[in-house]
C-alpha cells in the first residue's frame, strides 16, 4: 500500500514556468522526502524536510510541509526541459527511524521548450 | 564506487524459474533497502538491512522472496519459482546510516516473467 498521494498525476508546462505538485499522506511522519525519476538517471533524491520544519529551499526547489494537514508541496521555479521527469514524495513514518520509505504514485511532469 | 550498482539490468525469466538480483551499495553505507516498482507506480518497500542484519522484511510479498547481505556489503534478492506478477523493476538503495540520510538508488533490475 502507498502512504502518499501526489496531485496532480500529470503536469505539462512550458520552460520558464513554475511547477507545483502536492503530496498528502496518512500517518505521522519523521520526515518527508522528494525524489525525481527519469529514464536517464534513475531515482534521485531532491530534498528532505523533517517533521518539525515547515519550509525548505534547495536551488530552484521549494518544499513546504504542513503536518496538521498531512500534506507537502514541491515547487520548481523557472522550469527547464531537463526537469521533465516523474516526481515522488516519500514518507518515513517508522517508529524505528531506519529510513523505510513509503512512496506515492508520482506526478509526471513534462516541460516543453 | 561512484554509486549504487545493480546487476543484471534486465532479466527475462520463464515462469517457475529462480532468479537472483545483485546490489552493490556505496562503500561504507550501513543501510541497504530493496524496493519493487510496478509500471506507473512508486517504489514499494520490500526489505531493509543494517549491515548484515535484516531488520525488516515486512514488504516481501511471499515466502518465494528472500534477501541476504552476508558480509554487510553486497546484497542479493532471490525470487524462487517466479510468477508473472513478479514482473517489475527491483530497486536497491543504500544510505549512510539512518532515517535522516538520503537514500541513493541504483538503476534497478527490470524483471520480466513470461
Amino acid at each position: 500500500s502507498q502512504q502518499g498521494e501526489e496531485d496532480p498525476q500529470a503536469l505539462s508546462i512550458q520552460e520558464g514556468e513554475n511547477a507545483t505538485m502536492n503530496c498528502s499522506y496518512k500517518t505521522s511522519i519523521n520526515n518527508l522526502q522528494w525524489y525525481r525519476q527519469n529514464s536517464g538517471r534513475g531515482l534521485v533524491h531532491l530534498i528532505l524536510i523533517r517533521s518539525n520544519e515547515r519550509e525548505k529551499h534547495s536551488g530552484r526547489l521549494r518544499v513546504t510541509l504542513d503536518t496538521s494537514k498531512k500534506s507537502s508541496s514541491l515547487l520548481i521555479t523557472a522550469s527547464r526541459a531537463a526537469d521533465t521527469a516523474s516526481y515522488f514524495c516519500a514518507t518515513d513514518a517508522g517508529a524505528d527511524s531506519w529510513g523505510k520509505l513509503q512512496f506515492g504514485a508520482g506526478t509526471q511532469v513534462v516541460v516543453t521548450p | 564506487g561512484a554509486g549504487v550498482s545493480q546487476s543484471p539490468r534486465y532479466k527475462v525469466a520463464k515462469r517457475g524459474q529462480d532468479v537472483a538480483l545483485r546490489c552493490d551499495p556505496i562503500s561504507g553505507h550501513v543501510s541497504l533497502f530493496w524496493y519493487q516498482q510496478a509500471l506507473g507506480q512508486g517504489p514499494e518497500f520490500l526489505t531493509y538491512f543494517q549491515n548484515e542484519a535484516q531488520l525488516d522484511k515486512s514488504g516481501l510479498p511471499s515466502d518465494r522472496f528472500f534477501a541476504e547481505r552476508p558480509e554487510g556489503s553486497v546484497s542479493t534478492l532471490k525470487i524462487q519459482r517466479t510468477q508473472q506478477e513478479d514482473s517489475a523493476v527491483y530497486l536497491c538503495a543504500s544510505s549512510f546510516r539512518d532515517s535522516y540520510n538520503e537514500q541513493f538508488f541504483g538503476p534497478g533490475t527490470r524483471l520480466t516473467v513470461l
